[in-house]
């Protein structure tokens, strides 16, 4: 069983479909984090999480929504997306907020239709 | 604001042989982490090896060394013999403000060919 483990690995969906990306750690790291990462371009942050608070949020789309119920559990929520968010989402996790290393998932790999 | 520069598209290499990957960087934090991290094709980001900046060595990780050049503000990763195994992208990140959020460079893809 992986540390980091994100569901479901490939999703297609309509711009009128609403849809979740699931991510679950087993590590038990205090803080949680969402990447983007589009073709040709270096991953994005989108998302921090730090004991189920969100401590940053670089200016993602509000159709993007993050949720996270506990220290373990991690959503992203996605809502009338356009075709240009299709990318490869990556979901993290570290000790600590502080300079510890990120582990992360096989990603989801969403596409816009 | 943080910056990660990876001047090499694409890397190639034979087998058991040694490679280095570059990798620049910018930042007016004084403190700060420097990662790589190694994406197969399956997705996953896999982390290989930190550096602190004010780590006065230069970390080792098995075949990972990293090549931490602090006033040229370089970060370069050195594999030493290269296996098959090691055909990925590889991206070098940083951290900074005492955070571990991170921010990545475009990568480098190295093919490793028998």
């Amino acid at each position: 069983e992986t540390g980091v483990t994100q569901t479901p690995r490939h999703l297609v969906m309509g711009m009128t479909n609403k849809k979740s990306l699931k991510c679950e750690q087993h590590l038990g790291h205090n803080a949680m984090y969402w990447y983007k990462q589009s073709a040709k371009k270096p991953l994005e942050l989108m998302f921090v999480y730090s004991l189920e608070e969100r401590v940053e949020n670089n200016s993602v789309p509000s159709r993007f929504s993050p949720e996270c119920p506990n220290s373990s559990h991690l959503f992203l929520h996605l809502h009338t997306l356009q075709p240009e968010d299709s990318a490869l989402y990556l979901c993290a996790s570290s000790q600590e907020l502080e300079n510890t290393e990120a582990f992360f998932g096989q990603g989801t790999r969403l596409t816009v239709v | 604001a943080q910056k990660i520069t990876q001047t090499q598209p694409g890397m190639f290499v034979q087998e058991k042989e040694a490679v280095t990957l570059d990798c620049t960087y910018d930042t007016s934090d004084p403190s700060y982490g420097l990662f790589w991290y190694k994406q197969p094709s399956s997705g996953e980001m896999i982390f290989l090896i930190y550096q602190g900046s004010y780590d006065q060595q230069n970390a080792t990780e098995g075949r990972y060394s990293l090549n931490f050049q602090k006033a040229r503000k370089s970060a370069n990763l050195v594999i030493s013999a290269s296996q098959l195994g090691d055909s990925a992208m590889y991206f070098c990140a940083m951290s900074s403000r005492g955070y571990s959020t991170l921010t990545f460079g475009k990568g480098t893809m190295l093919l490793v060919s028998p």
